[in-house]
């Protein structure tokens, strides 16, 4: 299957400092691209859709000024958590669509820990 | 809205216990529906999708099978190395494709 990349896959920081997550499609071009949230012991749940050249599309409840999202090539998103504080560690994934031949499916990266003191 | 339910929460099997696990689902127009395995600290790895009733798809131990309401994946002889999380999710209509995931299957086995 296609191969999707996360940088950094764990990172800590200090509270009120920003932290950048990169999400590559290795093999493929990805006009869109979706950011998750995975709680310990629970599903993934969707924060937004990151669309190549125009505005991601946030889910209710996620606040864009927080958690900033540049879809600036085929094969590259960043999520940008602003000001970070203790309740925004988690778990974050990123996944890329892929429109192959033998039909369209979601690939998701590895993850990235993030742990705010 | 687009709901996805699965179960067991839990199941725990020995060496070669062949079991199924179930995704009941409610969508309005199913595009797909997925399976991924994701294991402990890691992103979720694409299993299957399924697009129509009746659809059967097979890998090693594992085969995923849809109806118009639930898709099983069936596990035959598992080996402890199959121990994960099991994810299923439905894909939404529209232009965005989004995937909406049940809360998953923790399958444990037991050598």
């Amino acid at each position: 299957g296609a191969v999707v990349s996360q940088h950094p896959s764990r990172v800590i920081c200090k509270s009120g400092t920003s932290v950048k997550i990169e999400c590559r499609s290795l093999d493929f071009q990805a006009t869109t691209m979706f950011w998750y949230r995975q709680f310990p012991k629970q599903s993934l749940m969707l924060m937004a859709t990151s669309n190549e050249g125009s505005k991601a599309t946030y889910e209710q409840g996620v606040e864009k000024d927080k958690f900033l999202i540049n879809h600036a090539s085929l094969t590259l998103s960043t999520l940008t958590v602003t000001s970070a504080h203790p309740e925004d560690s988690s778990f974050y994934i990123c996944s890329a669509r892929d429109l192959g031949t033998s039909g369209e499916t979601q690939y998701f990266g590895p993850g990235t820990r993030l742990l705010v003191l | 809205e687009d709901q996805v339910t699965q179960s067991p929460e839990a199941l725990r099997l020995q060496e070669g216990e062949s079991s199924s696990l179930n995704c009941s689902y409610t969508v309005s127009g199913l595009r797909g529906l997925f399976w991924y395995r994701q294991d402990p600290g890691k992103g979720p790895e694409f299993l299957f999708t399924l697009y129509s009733a009746g659809e059967e798809k097979e890998k090693e131990r594992l085969k995923a099978t849809l109806t118009k309401k639930e898709s099983f994946l069936h596990i035959t002889a598992p080996k402890p190395e199959d121990s994960a999380t099991y994810l299923c999710a439905v894909q939404a209509p529209g232009s965005a494709r989004q995937l909406t995931f049940g809360s998953g299957t923790q399958l444990t086995v037991l050598p």
